[in-house]
């Protein structure tokens, strides 16, 4: 199974800054990667498929990019509503695989 | 409006079975792939089982391969998970997700989640 590893695990951060969240793939998986934000005590929301695809209604401060083995996803001025947790999933080979997600936290 | 419901959880002695339901509603359930993803407490994401939309492509994780089955009922819009030889490892939080592509994909609907909790 494809391996995906992401980092950092958890951090803090402040409202108002730049974030980013790195996933990597053990190998290459085209641009076969998915996101999603997970609040505590709800289901997982899709925010960006295809590795760069925003999904439906998902604010533009969110972003993806990558392609391969290598991919990022941005969070461009932090809001209070964005602290939660974020895993990526790929969807290039059987089975679907997902990081162990990184948990983004108020400073 | 999109709507997955998870039903048919609880507690369940090692060993013995359950099976969760989930009836979709607001899109054409019939068009396409479904799937189970599960969440041990405190950890990730976990893709159990998934079947395509007529039933002639399913697929599930090693972990429960052979010991769990997914089916599907698209006159009810209803997934289904059999669950047997249950063991404390598949203690979690069970969503229904909907997928957006045939075979492989990413998952754009999720239910709440149904709680199936393996212990004597």
């Amino acid at each position: 199974a494809v391996r995906m590893t992401q980092s950092p695990s958890s951090f803090s951060a402040s409202t108002g800054d730049r974030v980013t969240i790195t996933c990597r793939a053990s190998q290459g998986i085209s641009n076969y990667l998915a996101w999603y934000q997970q609040k505590p005590g709800k289901a997982p929301k899709l925010l960006i498929y295809a590795a760069s695809t925003l999904q439906t209604g998902v604010p533009s401060r969110f972003s993806g990019s990558g392609s391969g083995t290598d991919f990022t996803l941005t969070i461009n001025c932090l809001q209070s509503e964005d602290f939660a947790s974020y895993y990526c999933q790929q969807y290039q080979s059987y089975p679907q695989t997902f990081g162990l997600g990184t948990k983004v936290e108020i400073k | 409006e999109v709507q997955l419901v998870e039903s048919g959880g609880g507690l369940v002695q090692p060993g013995r079975s359950l099976r969760l339901s989930c009836a979709g509603s607001g899109f054409t359930f019939g068009d396409y792939g479904m799937h189970w993803v599960r969440q041990a407490p405190g950890k990730g994401l976990e893709w159990v089982s998934g079947i395509n939309w007529n039933s002639r492509t399913i697929g599930y994780a090693d972990s429960v391969k052979g010991r769990f089955t997914i089916s599907r009922d698209n006159a009810k819009s209803s997934l289904f998970l059999q669950m047997n030889s249950l063991r404390a490892e598949d203690t979690a939080l069970y969503y229904c997700a909907k997928g957006r592509l045939n075979g492989m994909t990413y998952f754009d609907y999720w239910g709440q989640g149904i709680l199936v909790t393996v212990s004597s």
